[in-house]
């Protein structure tokens, strides 16, 4: 059955951009959105974006618009997330999802989800 | 933006008993083609949240029977007939209408 898998660098500095990566095994990512949501610990679900699996369909969440790129390379079955300027409000833990879709612009639900990684940038 | 409030945040349940969680968003989530774009989560202790019931009404595969949900437009309910043990954890709605927002998570623990 299709599965993610999150990597990431686990500590980041203040300032600097944080790559995250999410791989998916055991199935396509054709006809699927893809997406990135985190949780800081002890606390809720944050939306940040998510993408068709031909690279359109893009949404972000509105409050981290300016600082997320969010990509995908189907010839590698893999996502990517990038967050700029981070700052110790970014420590999470991120979860990569796969969105199920009526059609490119449109998600109805995240059916999957990798067990997440979790990522410190220290004060 | 589209608020999610949740009721209540703390839910204690004893096993074989029936619990029920409310969802209420600050818009309807009721889409032009008929669909509720209301998804309900479980977080169990220590792993990712795993998809219970989408589009308001619709158990998601390998879910219990026990498991059910309804409501229309900003009022929805996650209800589970008879609460088992392995059901302990905390329990977001998400919305995809608009965005994607989540609910504060109601917390189930087992008396």
């Amino acid at each position: 059955q299709v599965q993610l898998q999150e990597s990431g660098p686990g500590l980041v500095k203040p300032s600097e951009t944080l790559t995250l990566r999410c791989s998916v095994s055991g199935g396509s990512m054709r006809s699927y959105h893809w997406g990135w949501i985190r949780q800081p610990p002890g606390k809720g679900l944050e939306w940040i974006a998510y993408i068709y699996y031909n690279g359109g369909g893009t949404k972000k969440n509105p409050s981290l618009k300016s600082r997320v790129f969010i990509s995908v390379d189907t010839s590698k079955n893999l996502f990517s997330l990038d967050l700029t300027s981070v700052t110790a409000a970014d420590s999470a833990i991120y979860y990569c999802a796969r969105g199920v879709t009526p059609m490119a612009d449109d998600l109805y639900y995240f059916d999957l989800w990798g067990q997440g990684t979790l990522v410190t940038v220290p004060s | 933006e589209i608020v999610m409030t949740q009721s209540p945040l703390s839910l204690p349940v004893t096993p074989g008993e029936p619990a029920s969680i409310s969802c209420r968003s600050s818009q309807s989530l009721l889409h032009s083609h008929g669909y509720n774009y209301l998804n309900w989560y479980l977080q169990k202790p220590g792993q990712s949240p795993q998809l219970l019931i989408y589009l308001g009404s619709f158990r998601a595969s390998g879910v219990p029977d026990r498991f059910s949900g309804s409501g229309s437009g900003t009022d929805f309910t996650l209800k589970i007939s008879r609460v088992e043990a392995e059901d302990l954890g905390v329990y977001y709605c998400m919305q995809t209408l608009q965005s994607i927002t989540f609910g504060p998570g109601t917390k189930l623990d087992i008396k």
